[in-house]
């Protein structure tokens, strides 16, 4: 069935370094591919998605290219801050064998040291 | 985008006993997605619940033990039959698609 791999956690980095989370993915189909983040304390939020090969996700200083040759999404920053301390989380959805369901990864602890 | 919230926010609970949380959306929604994170762990979907229908369930995921309500198109609950503590966990819903999804904000149980 489909699923979702991405770096270990947790990842520790200092204020201003460039951030690269990887993810690969496993599906049949087209799927659409997502991260999600999960702040201390708080629910799920999707933070950026692409829908087709190639496309690229972008919000809050955060980008993903879908790279369906690779099948990889990986979460870059250029310049981190402390607030973007969290759990991300990247996921796919709509492949033949996962449908509207989404499929998760472990997740990566991010922290931002000042 | 959807707004959710879940009732309660957290609850400790006795082994044994059960628990239903709550589930509303400010909009009408087709599907709605029980899922559980236990701790320091990532996100299982437990089911899908459509309304007007019986819910599906996930491998590993039984009626008796999750039994679901979807008595209309912005509201579901989900009981947490005859906890134990491995049932401690931060239970989700969410609504949506395939194209997107959109969180409650969890409801944290711990089972002693």
């Amino acid at each position: 069935g489909d699923s979702v791999t991405q770096m270990e956690g947790p990842v520790t980095l200092s204020e201003e370094a460039f951030l690269t989370i990887n993810c690969t993915y496993t599906a049949t189909g087209y799927p659409s591919l997502f991260w999600y983040v999960q702040y201390p304390g708080e629910g799920l939020q999707l933070l950026l998605k692409a829908t087709k090969a190639d496309d690229k996700g972008s919000n809050k200083g955060f980008e993903a290219t879908y790279r369906k040759e690779t099948t990889s999404f990986h979460l870059e920053k250029g310049s981190v801050q402390v607030s973007d301390s969290a759990v991300y989380f990247c996921a796919l959805s709509g492949g033949y064998s996962s449908a509207s369901k989404i499929i998760f990864g472990s997740g990566t602890r991010l922290s931002i040291r000042p | 985008s959807a707004v959710i919230s879940q009732k309660p926010s957290r609850d400790i609970c006795q082994r044994g006993t059960s628990l239903t949380i709550q589930c509303q959306v400010d909009s009408q929604v087709t599907m709605m997605f029980w899922y559980r994170q236990q701790p320091g762990q990532s996100l299982t979907l437990i089911a899908t619940a459509n309304q007007g229908s019986e819910a599906t369930y996930e491998s590993g995921f039984v009626i008796d033990k999750f039994p679901i309500s979807r008595p209309n198109l912005t509201f579901s609950t989900l009981t947490v039959s005859n906890m134990s503590p491995e049932d401690s966990s931060i239970y989700l819903c969410s609504v949506g698609d395939q194209e997107t999804q959109y969180f409650g904000p969890g409801t944290r149980l711990l089972v002693l």
